[in-house]
């Protein structure tokens, strides 16, 4: 079964350092997602992107963030200079139509500690 | 704007016995509606989905849940519960654009 994969799985990170999450989504899916959950709380949407550039972003996706799909396989997510708060679980995920009918297909996250 | 409510943060089943996870949403619009699984430190498992047509849904692993639009709740149910159903289950709505809106979650602690 097609899988989105997400690399690494774990990063510690110095606090006011960048960092680049990466992810390849199922190969012939269109929609992609980046979603965050902090420990112990609940999966919050990040961004979602189509046709290379942002459809919609939520409040929690702030300047220090960016996404970008540099090539035809990969996507990722940028946090330019991380916060202690920024230490979370991403999860990549990819649709192949627009989500409102189809569940995504998750990666299985890259966890981020900021220290 | 869309929102979604698992009343019960931690539940407790033998393993054999039934289960059923609440949810209730609140959306303008006719509701998209799904459950993931997640198991420790792994990423999100879709279990079903429901967007149209019968209000019984049937997933994998199992497990089935039913859309109730005069509740708003779309309740995940699984008839006899392993010990490998032991994780925390999300129930999500989407809006027309895509972006999912998740509940808080519910731990599942299967008893031997």
């Amino acid at each position: 079964e097609p899988e989105v994969t997400q690399t690494p799985s774990h990063q510690v990170t110095q606090m006011g350092q960048e960092v680049i999450l990466r992810c390849v989504p199922i190969s012939n899916h269109l929609y992609f997602y980046w979603y965050r959950q902090i420990l112990g709380q609940k999966v919050e949407f990040l961004v979602s992107f189509y046709n290379n550039e942002i459809s919609e972003k939520s409040e929690i996706f702030d300047d220090q963030f960016s996404v970008e799909r540099p090539d035809g396989s990969n996507f990722t997510l940028k946090i330019r200079s991380t916060k202690l708060e920024d230490s979370a679980m991403y999860f990549c995920a990819s649709s192949g139509i627009r989500g409102r009918s189809y569940g995504y297909t998750f990666g299985s996250g890259t966890r981020l500690t900021v220290v | 704007a869309q929102s979604v409510t698992q009343p019960d943060i931690h539940i407790t089943v033998s393993e054999g016995a039934s289960l059923e996870l609440r949810c209730n949403y609140s959306y303008g619009a006719t509701p998209y509606l799904f459950w993931y699984v997640q198991s420790p430190g792994q990423g999100l498992q879709l279990l079903l989905k429901y967007f149209s047509g019968d209000t019984l849904v049937q997933g994998i692993k199992g497990f089935e849940a039913e859309f109730k639009r005069s509740q708003s709740s779309f309740n995940l149910r699984k008839p006899s519960v392993h010990w490998s159903d032991a994780a925390e289950y999300f129930c999500a709505v989407n809006t027309n654009a895509g972006k999912s809106t998740f509940g808080d979650g519910t731990t599942l602690t299967v008893k031997p």
